[in-house]
């Protein structure tokens, strides 16, 4: 069947460094990957989309990879900031819906 | 603010009632998504919407159902509760049918006591 997986354990980082995130997926080939932040109680947003022809793409201080050989996509936050502090999923489609794996919790120290 | 509408915020009933969560999308969405979130199950997909018709479906209980109306608006209706369904429940939105880009409303944490 169909996995996700994400870094399971929290990732502590300081300021100003760039964290990177991992998510893997297994037993198919998603057309496209999306990542979400969600903070504590509240309902995740989108961040980014990236498509299967695209091996990379940006936005402000965020990079997402996309390596379908490898079947993973890997999250980069740049200069990181204490309010980058979240809870970040990975979220790639199958069978006609997102699959949201299970999230990897960031901690931005200042 | 996503533009997605939730109600209520909160929520706490006993075993074996029924409740109606409901939902608005944005404004131009044609599809609903309901989600359930627990904190050992992650986000968990239940039911997809588009334009009033079923699109998709994922590990939603037989107790559970849902609808969308001629407005677009949702609701999600949850009978015969049990203590595990206990769970933040998310709608979330988007323009077309395929899942791209969805916008997630602020929730409804139901309590089962």
């Amino acid at each position: 069947s169909q996995k996700i997986e994400q870094n399971s354990e929290a990732l502590n980082i300081q300021e100003g460094k760039t964290a990177t995130l991992t998510c893997n997926y297994t037993n198919y080939s998603p057309a496209y990957l999306q990542w979400y932040r969600q903070d504590p109680g509240r309902g995740p947003v989108f961040l980014l989309l990236i498509r299967e022809n695209e091996k990379e793409k940006r936005k402000e201080r965020l990079k997402v990879t996309f390596d379908t050989t490898l079947k993973q996509s890997l999250f980069h936050i740049t200069a990181s900031q204490p309010a980058d502090s979240a809870t970040y999923l990975c979220a790639p489609p199958g069978g006609g819906k997102l699959i949201f794996g299970q999230g990897t919790e960031l901690s931005v120290k200042p | 603010d996503s533009g997605v509408t939730q109600t209520p915020k909160h929520l706490i009933t006993a075993t074996g009632q029924r409740v109606t969560l409901r939902c608005s999308p944005r404004s131009g969405d044609l599809s609903v998504y309901w989600y359930q979130q627990s904190l050992d199950q992650g986000l968990q997909f239940l039911i997809q919407y588009y334009n009033g018709e079923e699109r998709a479906k994922g590990n939603i209980l037989e107790r559970f159902s849902a609808q969308q109306f001629p407005d677009l608006h949702s609701e999600l209706n949850l009978s015969s509760l049990e203590l595990g369904d206990s769970a933040l429940y998310f709608c979330a939105s988007s323009v077309g049918g395929r899942a791209y880009e969805q916008y997630f409303g602020p929730g409804t944490r139901l309590t089962v006591t």
